[in-house]
């Protein structure tokens, strides 16, 4: 069974600084990989979905990164912002397409 | 355009209880899912439908049913309530495999 890690589970940092969120899974065989944001009371909004034949996908202030072999993925989000506090999910999805397995998140804290 | 409607947001059961949480997209999509979030387990699948008139079951499946007859609609409904059933539901669509999966805003459900 696919095991995703978000390590640390929470970061807090202070605006303006450039920050890293990691995230590990066990099983390679993933047919894409997905970030997500989730704020307190709402549902999760997807931020970039990187396919497992990319290396890497940016957004804006945001890049994600994808190292199937190893299993790792991290988001980098550059000049944080007190608007960027909120809990980071990562997501992989199974080689069929039909399952999602969802870390427990990085809450971050940036501090004005 | 409303996206992903989830009804109700707020619920309390009393063990045994049966009730329906509702799920309603706009968009047109194929996948339709549902997830539960418990503090320090993530996301985890209950049931998921890849079109009218299938579906199928996630991770954690026991006690809940689904059915799904037409694209815009996924109930899920939970036959005889349970306090473990107490939780946050989410609702999650997507167009096909490998797309951008887009989350309601929740429905928590407390069992006494």
């Amino acid at each position: 069974k696919q095991e995703v890690t978000q390590i640390p589970a929470a970061l807090s940092v202070p605006e303006g600084e450039n920050l890293v969120l990691n995230c590990s899974f066990t099983d390679s065989a993933i047919y894409n990989l997905q970030w997500f944001r989730q704020d307190p009371g709402k549902g999760l909004t997807s931020l970039l979905l990187i396919q497992s034949s990319q290396r890497e996908q940016t957004s804006g202030r945001l890049n994600a990164s994808l190292d199937k072999s190893s299993g790792r993925s991290t988001l980098y989000i550059a000049a944080s912002q007190p608007g960027d506090s909120a809990t980071y999910l990562c997501a992989v999805i199974s080689n069929t397409g039909n399952q999602f397995y969802f870390g427990t998140g990085t809450s971050l804290t940036v501090i004005p | 355009n409303a996206g992903v409607t989830q009804t109700p947001k707020f619920q309390v059961l009393k063990t045994g209880q049966s009730m329906t949480l509702q799920c309603a997209q706009d968009m047109n999509h194929e996948y339709m899912s549902w997830y539960r979030q418990d503090p320090g387990m993530g996301l985890r699948l209950i049931h998921y439908s890849v079109g009218a008139g299938i579906t199928d079951q996630g991770e954690v499946p026991n006690g809940y049913n689904v059915s799904r007859s037409t694209t815009e609609d996924f109930p899920l409904r939970l036959l005889s309530a349970a306090p473990s059933q107490t939780s946050v539901y989410f609702c999650a669509t997507r167009r096909g495999i490998g797309n951008t999966i887009y989350f309601g805003e929740g429905s928590w459900l407390t069992v006494v």
